[in-house]
């Protein structure tokens, strides 16, 4: 099964700011998520990477597959931004057998 | 529009109770899949199904049951053995990895949750 490790837990930065996210696994995998979740609970998919960058807007995703590592980053960031950032991997490793989530990190932006 | 149903969106419970928390999809997605969240802790798989009558047991199975008897379909009872039944439970659906030239991962869509309070 694979594990997933998210650093930082808490993250509380103000308005403007570039906000990096980190997340790591231990198997290797076909694609990772990277989703939101906003105080209501719901879940929305922002990003599945298997290589590479992958940018909306003012977010940018990136994987280091050799690495197991992956990085969320928000440009001027906004207290809209605030929420739940979730990184995902297949259970174990590809297939449709289900994720492996990380804890999450709590994102505040304050204005 | 295409999309993943859960309700009722907040349930109420008294503890020995049976509850059965429904899931929805339009989305033609053979596999399904639910979670549970709990505070300070990531989403934990609790079933999944990659096709019709058959579904597989996740890591936190014990207390649960489920069915698939449609695609559109896949229900979780929480049942009275479950020991600590309160948490908020995910219901997701994607297609299968390999099924699509453009979509070859298998990316899941998720429901709005349902909040389970066992009092």
């Amino acid at each position: 099964k694979n594990e997933v490790e998210q650093s930082p837990q808490n993250l509380t930065a103000q308005e403007g700011e570039f906000i990096t996210i980190n997340c790591s696994y231990s198997v290797g995998i076909s694609a990772l998520h990277w989703l939101q979740q906003h105080p209501g609970g719901g879940i929305v998919s922002l990003f599945m990477l298997s290589s590479g960058k992958k940018k909306h807007g003012r977010l940018i995703a990136t994987i280091n597959i050799q690495e197991k590592h992956s990085s969320l980053h928000i440009t001027a960031s906004h207290p809209r931004d605030s929420a739940v950032y979730i990184c995902a991997v297949p259970y174990s490793g590809g297939g449709a057998d289900g994720l492996t989530f990380g804890k999450g990190t709590h994102l505040i932006i304050q204005p | 529009d295409g999309g993943i149903t859960q309700s009722p969106k907040y349930l109420f419970r008294k503890e020995g109770q049976n509850v059965t928390l429904s899931c929805e999809q339009n989305l033609n997605h053979d596999a399904m899949y639910w979670y549970r969240q709990d505070p300070g802790q990531g989403l934990r798989l609790i079933y999944y199904s990659q096709i019709v009558n058959d579904f597989q047991k996740g890591d936190i199975a014990e207390g649960y049951s489920v069915s698939r008897e449609k695609k559109e379909s896949f229900p979780l009872t929480v049942t009275s053995a479950q020991k600590n039944p309160t948490a908020f439970y995910l219901c997701a659906s994607s297609i299968l990895s390999g099924t699509s030239l453009l979509r070859p991962h298998n990316e899941q869509f998720f429901g709005p949750g349902t909040r389970l309070t066992v009092l």
